[in-house]
């Protein structure tokens, strides 16, 4: 089955602690993206990736990182993470032959105390 | 800069009823144009897109014309259903740059 997943779905950490949230394809998709959502504001993109190494800073991109190894898997890092990063996380992945439309994954709700 | 820009929610409607949900952008180039669609608990699903000037999009009864005159892309569903109560989301995005903008989402409530 076409998927993307993501894990984990729920965590609740305290500020300061390193975490990962991953997020992996199965559809060969060029393009990932990170997106977080929270009330009011819609969904707004931390970082895209439109292949294996290439990365870019979305809107929101300020307290977190990401790579891209591998055409699959595109991690979503928080190296310190901070109360304000509390909210629900998505990610997605689209194919350039399909104009883009994204493939969105369940979501990481995270809370940081 | 670029931005995308929703009515406000929620909206409430009676089943059958006829459904607009206004949107439009700011664009400095040529953007896709998508709706997607967030049912409770639920991620994202795409729901209708269009890709240049003058399109429509149409998908489970729902349709949306890329108007570049009016910088406009409103979705619309003659007839909505209970089922179609969930969070409707306006978004752009340029093929060549790979950023992705949402407006704010609507809230829909159908009521039987």
């Amino acid at each position: 089955e076409a998927q993307v997943t993501q894990n984990p779905r729920y965590l609740i950490t305290v500020t300061g602690k390193k975490l990962t949230v991953t997020c992996s394809q199965n559809m060969n998709h060029e393009y990932m993206s990170w997106y977080r959502q929270d009330p009011g504001l819609g969904l707004r993109q931390i970082y895209y990736s439109m292949n294996v190494e290439v990365t870019d800073k979305g809107d929101v991109p300020e307290g977190y990182k990401v790579s891209r190894k591998e055409k699959r898997n595109f991690p979503l890092i928080l190296e310190s993470p901070s109360p304000n990063q509390t909210s629900l996380y998505f990610c997605a992945s689209s194919f350039r032959g399909r104009g883009y439309e994204q493939y969105f994954g369940p979501g990481t709700r995270l809370t940081v105390t | 800069g670029d931005s995308v820009t929703q009515m406000e929610g929620p909206v409430t409607l009676s089943e059958e009823a006829f459904l607009t949900i206004n949107c439009t952008y700011t664009a400095t180039g040529y953007p896709s144009l998508f709706w997607y669609v967030q049912y409770p608990g639920e991620g994202l699903q795409l729901l209708l897109k269009a890709t240049k000037a003058d399109d429509k999009g149409s998908n489970k009864g729902f349709e949306a014309t890329y108007r570049k005159e009016t910088t406009s892309f409103h979705l619309e569903k003659g007839s909505v259903q209970v089922s179609d109560s969930a969070v409707y989301f306006c978004a752009l995005f340029y093929n060549q740059g790979g950023k992705l903008i949402f407006g704010q989402g609507t809230e829909l409530s159908v009521k039987p």
